[in-house]
């Protein structure tokens, strides 16, 4: 069974930092490529990055750019998504998505990890 | 990097059949055959309705199904059940390797 388990979220201040991992299993983590996709409370869904399964291409949305970075590692079937200079509109439950390689959709979703970024 | 555009809201009776639609542009929607569907329940994470404008992953029902026209992709959901009653995103790949998702339609089933 195809399992994504969020964890690393919380409360932070304006201006933090926060670490967010995404633990896979149920599946060859190494052949999928990852993203993270958030909804602020109360909103709509967010596309905020993707990873290739190797790592060779990674995107961000311009919202995030330069002060989220995105990663994995494959031998631990981990998804990891540092949160820099973070501020209020950051406010959301952060998702981990898998997307087939070659593919364009986000065929498991984890149930979520709460960031709030409030003083 | 504009969402999609979705009505906000629809609604329908049991056993009738509602149509979503979303709207794009040349550089999402309309370039590519990238369109997909998600369905969410209050609480509960996304889950894939559609994918490729028009696939349905194993265990959706056929009463779900997808198209586009130019710029426009819709989801049509047929015969109409409690259950089916959730918010529904579309969302497309663009023009600069990115994912862009519609604002969401919320689903009244009457």
């Amino acid at each position: 069974e195809v399992q994504l388990v969020e964890s690393g979220g919380g409360l932070v201040k304006p201006g933090g930092s926060l670490r967010l991992s995404c633990a896979a299993s149920g599946f060859t983590f190494s052949s999928y490529s990852m993203n993270w996709v958030r909804q602020a409370p109360g909103k709509g869904l967010e596309w905020v990055s993707s990873i290739s399964s190797s790592s060779s291409y990674i995107y961000y949305a311009d919202s995030v750019k330069g002060r989220f970075t995105i990663s994995r590692d494959n031998a631990k079937n981990s998804l990891y998504l540092q949160m820099n200079s973070l501020r209020a509109e950051d406010t959301a439950v952060y998702y981990c998505a898998r997307e087939p390689e070659g593919a364009i959709h986000f065929d498991y979703w984890g149930q979520g990890t709460l960031v709030t970024v409030s003083s | 990097q504009s969402a999609l555009t979705q009505p906000a809201s629809v609604s329908g009776s049991p056993g009738q059949s509602i149509t979503i639609s979303c709207t794009g542009t040349s550089s999402d929607v309309g370039g590519y055959n990238y369109v997909s569907w998600y369905q969410q329940h209050p609480g509960k994470a996304p889950k894939l309705m559609i994918y490729d404008v028009s696939n349905r992953p194993s265990g959706v029902s056929n009463r779900f199904s997808g198209s586009k026209s130019g710029n426009t992709a819709s989801l049509t959901i047929s015969g109409l059940q409690a259950e089916d009653e959730a918010d529904y995103y579309c969302s497309s790949y663009t023009s600069s390797s990115f994912r862009v998702f519609g604002g969401g339609t919320k689903l009244t089933v009457l």
